[in-house]
């Protein structure tokens, strides 16, 4: 079945620096792609959808310049943390759909800001 | 706005137990309902899916009818197993919405040996 990479799974880093977080379709094309917040014991909440090739569109309370969103091909979505703080540790999972596929989801990345 | 609102937990089963998860759902359109599971440090996985009234999901055991009349669509397994154990989400997505997924808080489950 259609399957979902991200990567990495687990970072840790001081506070300060700017994290990278991929996201890939492994066998179908991603027309968009979703990025979502889950902290522990709730629900998911969509930080943001991203579409290939258009700049991607924020929920209301999500800072653009915060988390750069970006989707240059079918197959890759990039979301980067910048200048992360400890506030910004969470569970971050991405999401893709394309023609006919529900969506699906990568196994996630957590980060932990130092 | 579209809500989704499923039963909190955690429930906690002894294994071969009858499991029951209540999902209800607000939408102005005609959503299409799943129910997704995560297991600990991982993402989310399909379970099943209904994408029109009376339409029943059915994935590995587990169950759910998609009943317009009562806006519902409960996750019902007749016997669970210990690898049950996990969360379970209910969800709609709704094309007048672009398709994003609605989700509810989530409901974990704890199934005992």
């Amino acid at each position: 079945g259609a399957v979902v990479s991200q990567h990495p799974s687990w970072v840790i880093c001081k506070s300060g620096t700017s994290v990278k977080i991929e996201c890939r379709s492994l066998d179908f094309q991603a027309t968009t792609m979703f990025w979502y917040r889950q902290f522990p014991k709730q629900s998911l909440m969509l930080m943001a959808t991203s579409n290939e090739g258009s700049k991607a569109t924020y929920e209301q309370g999500v800072e653009k310049d915060k988390f750069l969103i970006n989707h240059a091909s079918l197959t890759l979505s990039t979301l980067t943390v910048t200048s992360a703080h400890p506030e910004d540790s969470s569970f971050y999972i991405c999401s893709a759909t394309g023609r006919n596929q529900p969506q699906h989801f990568g196994d996630g990345t957590r980060l932990s800001i130092l | 706005g579209n809500s989704v609102t499923q039963m909190e937990g955690p429930v906690t089963l002894s294994e071969e137990a009858f499991l029951t998860i209540n999902c209800t759902y607000t939408a102005t359109g005609y959503p299409s309902l799943f129910w997704y599971v995560q297991y600990p440090g991982e993402g989310l996985q399909l379970l099943l899916k209904a994408t029109k009234a009376d339409d029943k999901g059915s994935n590995k055991g587990f169950e759910a009818t998609y009943r317009k009349e009562t806006t519902s669509f409960h996750l019902e397994k007749g016997s669970v197993q210990v690898s049950d154990s996990a969360v379970y989400f209910c969800a709609l997505s709704d094309r007048a919405a672009g398709n994003k997924l609605t989700f509810g808080g989530g409901t974990r489950v704890l199934v005992k040996p």
